[in-house]
């Protein structure tokens, strides 16, 4: 089945600092989100990306399917940004069930 | 308010009981779908349901049990059989399965622990 592959696994920031979460997938994709995990388990959709850009103030988005990776860059990083960042993909062959990566650990110091 | 909401927050359940975890959406969304989380890991599928009535094994189903009589719910029994059911169970909802555009949507979560 896809593989998807999340780097880094962990990131410190100091607050207003810019950062970019890569996610990697090993097959052609039809659906990819973005989601951010807060502290109480919430995931919150973050963005429906399966190709080209988004951006929601000072979150954008960015995948390339045919080269099969998406970029998430967090801009001016607030304390409120701290959690963890899942990508999720489903695959265009098999069952269009999604697939997640373990995850981009986020803390954002003041 | 359109979402999904979960029932309980939190779960305690005894070695040898089964335990239902509900989940209910008011989205209109025909596929429903249970993931499992560890601690510091990604989420992983049990069961979905693209229609009432009609459900599918995920990736982790030993051990877990399904029904959709309803669209809007889509309750997860854990049996005695789940070896290592303490976990993070979360619900989630799409308009379909099977389609180009297939954007989930989560619930809050409940946290099972097994005592």
């Amino acid at each position: 089945g896809i593989q998807v592959e999340q780097s880094p696994p962990d990131l410190i920031l100091q607050e207003g600092a810019n950062s970019t979460l890569r996610c990697n997938f090993s097959d052609s994709v039809n659906n990819l989100q973005w989601f951010h995990q807060n502290p109480w388990g919430q995931l919150i959709n973050l963005f429906y990306i399966p190709s080209g850009t988004k951006q929601n103030g000072r979150l954008s988005a960015t995948t390339v399917a045919t080269e099969r990776y998406s970029l998430l860059y967090i801009s001016s990083s607030q304390t409120t940004d701290s959690g963890v960042y899942f990508c999720a993909v489903a695959s265009t062959s098999g069952t269009y069930k999604y697939i997640f990566g373990t995850g981009t650990r986020l803390k954002v110091l003041a | 308010d359109g979402g999904i909401t979960q029932s309980p927050k939190y779960l305690f359940r005894k070695e040898g009981q089964n335990v239902t975890l509900s989940c209910e959406q008011n989205l209109n969304h025909d596929a429903m779908y249970w993931y499992r989380q560890d601690p510091g890991q990604g989420l992983r599928l049990i069961y979905y349901s693209q229609i009432v009535n009609d459900f599918q094994k995920g990736d982790i189903a030993e051990g877990y049990s399904v029904s959709r009589e309803k669209k809007e719910s889509f309750p997860l029994t854990v049996t005695s059989a789940q070896k290592n059911p303490t976990a993070f169970y979360l619900c989630a909802s799409s308009i379909q399965v099977r389609s180009s555009y297939n954007e989930q949507f989560f619930g809050p979560g409940t946290r099972l622990t097994v005592l």
